[in-house]
């Protein structure tokens, strides 16, 4: 079974620019999550998607919103880039249903704001 | 709000000896879960080794092995005879329904 696969994995922007991340899920897990990940801050929880519906938000700002399609992928956007952007963005997925499991991760997407 | 606390960003282990990661929560449930996570230098991170609080035993996979101390509301990882491939990031997290909270991790330097 293939695992999560998110793209792309580096990219560099610009302030002011947005960005759009993607992210395709183990098959069969209908649950994906997306984290930041900062040096010392750790992994930061944006949001969560269940069959297409937004069932959980971190605490950042609107520029930052995502989206879940019927086959489970996900895509992430942050709009108007700041330099405190840069970071790893971790997509994981999960079977859900019950609450029990783990998660499993991708790569991430290593985004540069310049 | 639930918190994850890992409080030693930074360990060394010899190769073949024996380390303990810390990990306190802070959380007013009495029913959910705790999961170790490994971030190797590649990035993708794999888990370790989970618990459900529900459960007294505390949790082992081969050479690692947590100390679950769910009043303290403590949740230690030990790793046994570390090996080089053990060098890593690890992250201590809580799940209560579909809500994982994170660690900041301790990054884990393992010395030949």
């Amino acid at each position: 079974k293939a695992g999560v696969t998110q793209t792309p994995r580096y990219l560099i922007k610009t302030r002011g620019q947005q960005v759009t991340l993607s992210c395709s899920p183990i098959s069969g897990h209908r649950s994906v999550s997306w984290y930041q990940q900062t040096p010392g801050q750790g992994l930061q929880f944006l949001f969560e998607y269940f069959s297409e519906t937004q069932r959980n938000k971190g605490n950042f700002p609107g520029r930052f919103s995502g989206r879940q399609f019927s086959n489970s992928r996900s895509e992430m956007n942050v709009s108007t880039l700041e330099l405190g952007d840069s970071a790893l963005y971790l997509c994981a997925s999960n079977p859900a249903g019950g609450n029990t499991g783990e998660l499993f991760f991708g790569e991430g997407s290593r985004l540069t704001v310049l | 709000a639930q918190t994850v606390t890992q409080s030693q960003p930074e360990m060394s282990v010899q190769e073949a000896e024996t380390v303990t990661l810390s990990c306190t929560y802070d959380t007013s449930e009495s029913d959910y879960y705790l999961f170790w996570y490994k971030q190797p230098p590649s990035r993708q991170m794999i888990l370790v080794i989970r618990q459900e609080a529900y459960k007294q035993q505390n949790a082992t996979e081969n050479r690692f092995s947590v100390n679950f101390q769910k009043a303290a509301k403590s949740f230690s990882l030990k790793i046994s005879d570390s090996q080089l491939g053990d060098a890593a990031m690890y992250f201590c997290a809580y799940r209560r329904f579909n809500q994982f909270y994170f660690g900041t991790g301790t990054s884990l330097t393992v010395i030949p």
